[in-house]
């Protein structure tokens, strides 16, 4: 199993780009999410989904889209980036029964 | 929303001290989870523990749910536990702005 997989790593945009951060899970979690993690702080949660066709708004999801068409994705879409966006962005899946999260490694954006 | 207050911020430790770091939470919760981040940035579940206690090898976490807080015990350190600790509560998850933890050799 990869487990949680995001891409890219790294991206470098500027003012008013879009981009989508791609995450994918191969462990058939019905639940999916994506945080953001600012310097010196805890990460807040953006958009969630709890099943395939099924999202929501988390603490912080303005800015974002997401949408849920399959178990496995949950893509995350900035559709006019802005410097606030500058973050480290981290995709999460569990399955309610076990209640662990498992983390993907991270994308590391900044917008300038 | 639910506020989540960690302490201390920042603890330094020689290799084998033990060491409990506290989560404090203003609402009842019925989730609570702690977080390991290790220096790489990698995030690791330790614990699901919204009330009661839980061991797992050196780690161990505890949570008085009606008196709102947790406590996660890490007994002879290693370096390997460096890093950064979080708790997050609730059902949208709001984390705690960590513990950061140093274990020197």
């Amino acid at each position: 199993n990869a487990g949680v997989t995001q891409t890219p790593k790294f991206q470098v945009l500027k003012t008013g780009q879009s981009m989508t951060l791609q995450c994918a899970q191969d462990m058939n979690h019905e639940y999916m999410s994506w945080y953001r993690q600012d310097p010196g702080m805890g990460l807040r949660l953006i958009h969630y989904s709890v099943g395939a066709g099924i999202t929501d708004q988390g603490e912080v999801p303005n800015g974002y889209n997401v949408s849920r068409s399959t178990t496995e994705d949950f893509p995350l879409r900035l559709l006019s980036a802005a410097p606030s966006q500058t973050s480290v962005y981290f995709c999460a899946s569990f399955t309610t029964s076990g209640n662990e999260q498992f983390f993907g490694p991270g994308t590391r954006l900044t917008v300038l | 929303g639910i506020q989540v207050e960690q302490s201390p911020p920042d603890l330094i430790l020689q290799e084998g001290a033990n060491s409990t770091l506290r989560c404090n939470f203003s609402d009842s919760v019925n989730n609570l989870q702690w977080f390991h981040q290790n220096p790489w940035g990698q995030l690791i579940n330790l614990f699901y523990i919204p009330s009661g206690t839980k061991q797992n090898g050196r780690l161990s976490a505890t949570t008085v749910a009606t008196e709102r807080y947790s406590l996660l015990y890490i007994s002879s350190s290693q370096t390997t536990d460096s890093g950064v600790y979080f708790c997050a509560v609730g059902g949208d998850m709001r984390f705690g702005a960590g513990t950061r933890l140093t274990v020197k050799p």
